[in-house]
């Protein structure tokens, strides 16, 4: 059983320009959330998407979008890139509960690295 | 807004020594709380998650405990090991409201441990 994907692994970028990063998840789950994770920090949550669309949202500018498709791969787009932007992008997958109203536990990707210069 | 601190920054320890991490939140409104471990430049290997209603968690030689009402965690690790050098992340999720189920991580206590 396949955990969750990232591609690529690794990126580079100049500034101003747009990058666009993949994430399959893990079999069975339906739900995908995107944190940004600067060197010597924690991740920071960008967004999340169920059922193809954006339910939450974290303190992240329009420049960061994203995309959820009926496969439950998702997507996220950055533009205008600045150096700032360089950092490791990690996925989490998870599985929604209607009974509950909450999803379950939350599993992560390996990254994409990006490096804006 | 949630707040999470772990202390120490870098800790350094002898190999076979017992060893705690310490994580401590800002707002005991949490549904759980999770404990990562990432290996430099890799992505995240959940290590034990806690759900608020229960007091500790066990896997191996490892244990995490929780006092929701005084905002700490604490994970230990037993016997420690060359392989268990890595940093330690803990993530708390909030009590759940539909759509708020963001994890919010401390910065990490990156453990060394030497042969």
């Amino acid at each position: 059983d396949a955990g969750v994907t990232q591609s690529p692994t690794h990126l580079i970028k100049t500034r101003g320009q747009q990058v666009t990063l993949r994430c399959s998840p893990k079999s069975g789950h339906d739900t995908v959330s995107w944190y940004q994770q600067a060197l010597g920090q924690g991740p920071q949550f960008i967004f999340q998407y169920y059922e193809e669309e954006e339910r939450q949202r974290g303190n992240f500018p329009d420049r960061f979008s994203g995309h959820q498709f009926p496969n439950y791969s998702s997507e996220l787009n950055v533009n205008a890139l600045l150096l700032g932007d360089s950092a490791l992008y990690l996925c989490a997958s998870s599985s929604y509960s209607r009974t509950s109203g909450s999803s379950y536990e939350q599993y992560f990707g390996p990254g994409t690295r990006l490096t804006v210069t | 807004k949630q707040e999470v601190t772990q202390i120490p920054a870098a800790l350094s320890v002898p190999e076979g020594e017992n060893l705690v991490l310490n994580c401590s939140f800002t707002d005991s409104a949490i549904y759980n709380l999770q404990w990562f471990r990432q290996d430099p430049g890799k992505g995240l290997t959940s290590l034990l998650l806690i759900q608020s209603s229960q007091r500790e968690q066990t896997s191996g030689r490892l244990n995490a405990s929780l006092d929701k009402s005084s905002g700490r965690s604490t994970l230990y690790i037993a016997a420690s090991q060359p392989g268990d050098s890595a940093t330690y992340l803990c993530a708390v999720r909030p009590e759940t409201d539909f759509g708020n189920e963001k994890l919010t991580f401390g910065t990490g206590t990156r453990l060394t441990i030497i042969p």
